[in-house]
């Protein structure tokens, strides 16, 4: 596995409550992404980044926001969490780098936290 | 906006049969579509994965396929055994600010029955 790492790994927390998830990798990769994974929707994107400090909106945005000061760590923060944000998040990361004629850029994906919103 | 389809959402096989299960992606501009595994409890694994230049990669038991006219690509697992039984997703890639974004498939829970 990349070296990727989240924490916490679950939480229970209650409605209305600030809530930050965070990812660290040792892989010095440019790109990182946070996905939310629920029944019946597969992994959805949440928001990604681009680089230090450069981030972006995914799908399922609202209601999240992030930050990444280093390249080494993407946090995900619920301002105010509810029921709905009930779910299994995972952090990706990537490298786009050229290869011959083609772009790779695979994903991998870190351990995942499964957060509860009473 | 973009979307990927996935069919079956489930997919019953005896061990030793073929599995296939499908997807549809809807921008044509998609040129990166990865597979990936996930066991119970586990993060997604990529098993496979397939560029729009090629319309058929295999590795082992598994193989991908792509129709980019069809937009459709396939995910082939032969000689299914009770290790593969896992949920299965497709993804194809948009790109974005130099990096590509993934739309995931809703997925496929496979089961080999021994």
């Amino acid at each position: 596995d990349a070296g990727i790492t989240q924490s916490p790994r679950h939480k229970v927390t209650e409605t209305g409550t600030p809530v930050t998830l965070r990812c660290h990798q040792t892989e010095n990769h440019r790109y990182m992404y946070w996905y939310r994974q629920d029944p019946g929707h597969g992994l959805r994107l949440i928001h990604y980044s681009y680089g230090v400090k450069d981030t972006d909106k995914g799908e399922v945005s609202d209601g999240y926001s992030v930050s990444r000061s280093k390249t080494e760590d993407f946090l995900l923060t619920l301002e105010s969490a509810t029921s709905s944000q009930t779910s299994v998040y995972f952090c990706a990361i990537s490298e786009s780098f050229l290869s011959g004629q083609a772009t790779t850029d695979t994903q991998y994906f870190g351990p995942g936290t499964r957060l509860t919103v009473l | 906006g973009e979307n990927v389809e996935q069919h079956p959402s489930t997919l019953s096989v005896q061990e030793g049969d073929s599995a296939v299960i499908k997807c549809t992606y809807s921008d044509s501009a998609s040129n990166y579509f990865p597979w990936y595994k996930q066991e119970l409890g586990k993060r997604p694994q990529l098993i496979i994965d397939i560029r729009s230049n090629v319309g058929e990669k295999k590795d082992q038991r598994i193989a991908v396929t792509l129709n980019k006219t069809a937009k459709h690509f396939s995910l082939h697992i032969t000689e299914t055994q009770p290790e593969d039984s896992a949920v299965y997703f497709c993804a194809a890639s948009i790109r974005s600010f130099g990096t590509y974004k993934y739309i995931f498939g809703t997925g496929t829970r496979l089961k080999v029955l021994a």
